[in-house]
């Protein structure tokens, strides 16, 4: 059975700073992998899709790769604003059934 | 151009009662899905339609009922609502880019509280 986990659950950071949050799922066998955005009290925002045969996709200050042998994905945030401060969710799109399997999320705080 | 839309935004029910969650896209996505979200759960798939008429269940579908009598509209019906019905409801649409890749666009969310 897939799972989806994401490292740390929570990550507080001053302005400026270049992130990482980690995404890891347990079966190789994926179609994609999406990273959103979830603000408090809000639907989600696709963030980045990554299809199986790519390493990465890039969209303005976040960059996300794929490495489906090991199982991992990781999401780059470059000096990051106040206003990227949300919940971060990774899922990936299953190979066997194609339905999506979410991780738990990465709450992400940006200090002025 | 609304997008994706649902209905109510905030619900209050109680115990037993049948309640129904609206759901309307107008991109005509083939793809519409029902999720819950709670805490410590992440999100969890309900049930999804991969076109009119069409429907199958997800990972948790136990006491809810949907409909695809159109491609715009996804309404999903809890039967008789329990308590541990509350939570918040996303639905989402997409379309197939390629054959094995789909972008899932999600809804503002219903925030449903069964008393």
């Amino acid at each position: 059975k897939q799972e989806v986990t994401q490292i740390p659950a929570a990550l507080s950071v001053p302005e400026g700073e270049n992130l990482v949050l980690n995404c890891s799922f347990t079966d190789s066998a994926i179609y994609n992998l999406q990273w959103f955005r979830q603000d408090p009290g809000k639907g989600l925002t696709s963030l980045l899709l990554i299809q199986s045969s790519q390493r990465e996709q890039t969209s303005g200050r976040l960059n996300a790769s794929l490495d489906k042998s090991s199982g991992r994905s990781t999401l780059y945030i470059a000096a990051s604003q106040p206003g990227d401060s949300a919940t971060y969710l990774c899922a990936v799109v299953d190979g066997n059934n194609r339905k999506l399997i979410w991780g738990l999320g990465t709450s992400l705080a940006v200090n002025p | 151009d609304a997008g994706i839309t649902q209905s109510p935004r905030y619900k209050i029910t109680e115990t037993g009662r049948q309640v129904t969650l609206m759901c309307h896209q107008t991109w005509s996505h083939s793809y519409m899905f029902w999720y819950r979200q709670d805490l410590g759960h992440g999100l969890r798939l309900i049930y999804y339609s991969a076109a009119a008429d069409i429907t199958d269940k997800g990972e948790v579908p136990d006491g809810y009922v949907v409909s695809r009598s159109k491609t715009e509209n996804f309404p999903l019906t809890l039967e008789s609502a329990t308590r541990s019905q509350t939570s918040v409801y996303f639905c989402a649409s997409s379309y197939l880019a390629g054959e094995f890749s789909y972008e899932q666009y999600f809804g503002p969310g219903t925030r449903l509280t069964v008393t």
